[in-house]
Formats: structure tokens, sequence, C-alpha cells
């Protein structure tokens, strides 16, 4: 099983929709998450932390279930530059918390 | 300020050769990695250095080294490529310690292809 599990998508939505991606890991012990962006062909960028309460940032929301071990990105009014993969990304217990990367849920929004 | 810096940006070789991919950072951080990336996998840790003269391995080490003489460079070597070596290649770097430890910055990437 992998450690972080992620929907690849597409997922196809047009501009305005709300779209919410959800993302489970293996390691109950994991203490820290959250989400990057990778454009098509470019290196990922950190997104935002997913912290035990929740947290919002403009139209992105992002929380944390540790009972289920998953964590969700929520976007609402989906803009066209949202489209993108979005990786989850989970830290390893133990020595430096070297970052586990999913695979990726593509977002495709369209006019 | 440029950030993590990768060279070449695209390379091909023939299985058997070697050769070394270049990574540097300037944002003076003691944490460098390096990824690879196939569909549908996601990143993979090859390797990682927590500082100058330290480095160990990560998820997929085999045929591949490296070095770290200075906080700046982490170079990536391919021993003898094989076209399982075939993949987009990312340097990253980050703090080991405090509340951005954890917001890692990646270069732009190598596009290594093996025939």
């Amino acid at each position: 099983r992998k450690e972080v599990e992620q929907d690849p998508g597409p997922f196809n939505v047009p501009e305005g929709a709300t779209v919410a991606f959800n993302c489970t890991y293996s390691n109950s012990a994991s203490q820290s998450f959250f989400w990057y962006r990778q454009d098509c062909r470019k290196e990922p960028k950190l997104l935002m932390s997913v912290y035990s309460s929740g947290n919002e940032d403009g139209r992105f929301t992002a929380q944390l279930n540790r009972a289920s071990q998953y964590i969700s990105l929520l976007i609402r009014d989906s803009k066209l530059s949202d489209s993108a993969t979005y990786l989850c990304v989970v830290t390893q217990v133990g020595g430096y918390n070297k970052l586990i990367f999913g695979a990726g849920t593509r977002l495709a929004v369209h006019p | 300020n440029a950030g993590v810096t990768q060279t070449p940006k695209f390379q091909v070789l023939k299985t058997g050769q070697s050769m070394t991919l270049q990574c540097a950072q300037d944002m003076n951080h003691e944490y460098m990695s390096w990824y690879r990336q196939d569909p549908g996998m996601g990143l993979r840790l090859i390797h990682y250095s927590v500082g100058a003269g330290i480095t160990d391995q990560g998820e997929v080490p085999n045929g591949y080294n490296v070095s770290r003489s200075t906080t700046e460079d982490f170079p990536l070597r391919l021993l003898s490529a094989a076209p399982s070596q075939t993949s987009v290649y990312f340097c990253a770097s980050r703090k080991t310690w405090g509340a951005a430890s954890y917001e890692q910055y990646f270069g732009p990437g190598t596009r290594l292809t093996v025939t």
C-alpha cells in the first residue's frame, strides 16, 4: 500500500465550480501535512499547510481528519488558472521529517 | 536570489553512459534532496543531505551517487545510465528546523532520456 494515495483524476470542472480532493495516508504517526501545486512541466510549489483545526487561504480550504487518516483540499469559485496537479504531502515519522509525496490529482478548469 | 538552479534542462544519454546533474541553491538551506518523477508514481526520493559532508539514501538510490562538499551544491551522478532511469529529476532544498522547514523549494527539473 502506498504511504500517500490520491485519486489521479482528472477532475474536469467549469469556471466558478467548487471542487474537492481527498488524500489518504497510511502512517497514523505522521504529524505534518501539506498541499503542493505543480503546473504542467514545472516544479512543485507549496500551496498551503494543513492544520489540525483546518485552515483557509482565500478560495482554498484544507482540512485534516486524523481518525480516518485523510486530508482534503476544497477550491471554491474555480479559475482557469487553478488548472494544475495538486500533490498531497505528508512528513515521514522520524529522521529529519522527510516529505512523502502523493502522485497528485489533476484538475482541469474549463470556460 | 536565484533559489534552486539545475543544469542541464534536457539530456539524452545512451545506455551505459555516465553524467552528472548539477544543483545549486543560494538560500543557505541545510537540507537538499534529489527526486525523480515518473507518471503515476509521484516524486520519489533518491538521495538527500542534511549538510555539507553528510548524505544518505532515499527510496530509490540504486544507480545514483551524490556528494555534498559545500552547502550550496548537491550534484547527482548517474554511474551507468539505463533506460529505467528515463525520468524528470528535481533537486530541492529546505531548512531542517523551524516552522519554515517544511517549505521545500524545487529546481526547474532535468528531463533525462536514456536510449
